[in-house]
């Protein structure tokens, strides 16, 4: 079945870049997500992949794809205190909205002054 | 543009009582899912509609859990009776083929005491 690992808790210092990783088991995922929550809100979108690509940069953001080893990761550059939050990775097979989304348990992101 | 709008934001019951959530998805959007958060995991996909139609409800506790979208825009998840497990945060998504992009709403968190 779909299983997405991520690990729980990740600590950085404000101003480091943070890498956020995930692993999937799905080898017929073809979108990959990263969703950012903060405390009390929804789900934000913040940037996807196609199975096709192995990296994709948006900004602070580059998310890195290894398909033969089914790993993604997110780095996230000069980290600052509004990057705290939860971030999850998730998987779909056809993306484009036409599939419902699994997702990782999330990674806390905590940010030390 | 507004977004997904859900209302109760927080609900208690009681165990055994019944419970129903609503979701308003984004003008024009076919497709709406709703998902179930347990406190320290991601989300789990519930149902998902397009238009007035069930997509994909495989994970959804049919003993319990029922959801419509009757005309194909608002959406009703009800849960009868409610048990201690189904405390979580229940969130209602939608999406268009447009951009694919799944947008969340801010969730209804449900207490079962």
């Amino acid at each position: 079945g779909e299983d997405v690992e991520q690990s729980l808790f990740l600590s950085v210092r404000e101003g480091d870049s943070s890498v956020i990783n995930c692993t999937y088991t799905d080898s017929s995922s073809t979108y990959l997500y990263w969703y950012k929550q903060e405390p009390g809100a929804g789900l934000q979108l913040l940037t996807y992949i196609f199975s096709n690509m192995d990296m994709k940069q948006d900004q602070r953001l580059t998310v890195l794809l290894n398909k033969k080893d089914k790993h993604l990761s997110l780095r996230i550059a000069d980290t600052q205190t509004g990057d705290s939050a939860i971030y999850f990775c998730a998987e779909s097979y056809s993306g484009g909205g036409a599939d419902g989304l699994t997702f990782g348990k999330g990674t806390h992101l905590i940010i030390q002054p | 543009e507004a977004g997904v709008a859900q209302s109760p934001r927080y609900k208690i019951i009681e165990k055994r009582q019944s419970v129903a959530f609503w979701c308003n998805p984004i003008s024009g959007h076919a497709t709406l899912y709703w998902y179930q958060q347990i406190l320290g995991q991601g989300p789990k996909l519930l149902i998902q509609f397009q238009n007035n139609g069930v997509v994909d409800d495989s994970q959804l506790p049919k003993d319990r859990f029922s959801a419509e979208r009757l005309k194909g825009v608002d959406s009703t998840l009800k849960i009868q009776p409610a048990k201690l497990e189904d405390s979580a945060v229940y969130l209602c998504a939608s999406s268009s083929r447009l951009d694919g992009e799944q947008y969340f709403g801010p969730g209804t968190r449900l207490t079962v005491t």
